[in-house]
């Protein structure tokens, strides 16, 4: 049974709207939430994180929040831009982190 | 180079042939981890480990093997390497302290 689950396979934005990507998560003991952008052929960067203790973590144009009680994450990109075309990954865990299955979001010019 | 270093970066190998993947960190990062993507699947947990001589088994451990002798070290071994293991496998690492884990830039396996 997957842990952590990411619903949207693919997303596509106009330049300049908000891209919002969601992931849901099954284990209410996960400490910390992170979401990972990755480019193709290379390894996921590190882009946003926050606590469980927290409901939203903000950090230049991303912005994460969590909702405990729905066990619901969304990552807020704004203003989307081009650049910002790739995989995006929510993971969550503790001490390990398990990884959704990815959101491919596509920022049109 | 200071950082997380995978080797090789591709790699082709035969169907019951033992591989063994290399990863190095230079920051002495107590946690290290093994991922696996695959389309449809996303990044799927391995095996991690907590420190050296301390591992454990992820979501899909069956057909490989860790062994941390050093910090800095975090090696992947397919013992006998079935057509399913062809993947792209990226390796990272945590501080003790940290959120944030830091992966490699991945290692292509193919197995014909």
């Amino acid at each position: 049974d997957q842990q952590v689950k990411q619903n949207s396979p693919s997303l596509s934005v106009q330049e300049g709207r908000i891209s919002i990507l969601n992931c849901d998560y099954t284990n209410s003991m996960f400490d910390y939430f992170l979401w990972y952008k990755k480019y193709p052929a290379e390894g996921p960067t590190f882009l946003i994180s926050i606590s469980s203790i927290k409901d939203k973590n903000e950090d230049g144009r991303f912005t994460v929040f969590l909702n405990k009680s729905a066990k619901h994450l969304s990552l807020h990109i704004v203003p989307s831009q081009p650049g910002d075309s790739a995989v995006y990954f929510c993971a969550a865990g503790t001490y390990k982190y398990i990884f959704g299955t990815g959101t491919r979001l596509k920022v049109l010019a | 180079d200071a950082g997380i270093t995978q080797s090789p970066r591709y790699k082709i190998t035969e169907t019951g042939r033992q591989v063994t993947l290399m990863c190095h960190q230079t920051w002495s990062h107590s946690y290290m981890f093994w991922y696996r993507q695959d389309l449809g699947h996303g990044l799927r947990l391995i095996y991690y480990s907590a420190a050296a001589d301390i591992t454990d088994k992820g979501e899909v451990p069956d057909g490989y093997v860790v062994s941390r002798s050093k910090t800095e070290n975090f090696p992947l071994t397919l013992e006998s390497a079935t057509r399913s293991q062809t993947s792209v496998y990226f390796c990272a690492s945590r501080g003790q302290g940290g959120t944030e884990a830091f992966f490699g830039q991945g290692t292509r396996l193919t197995v014909v």
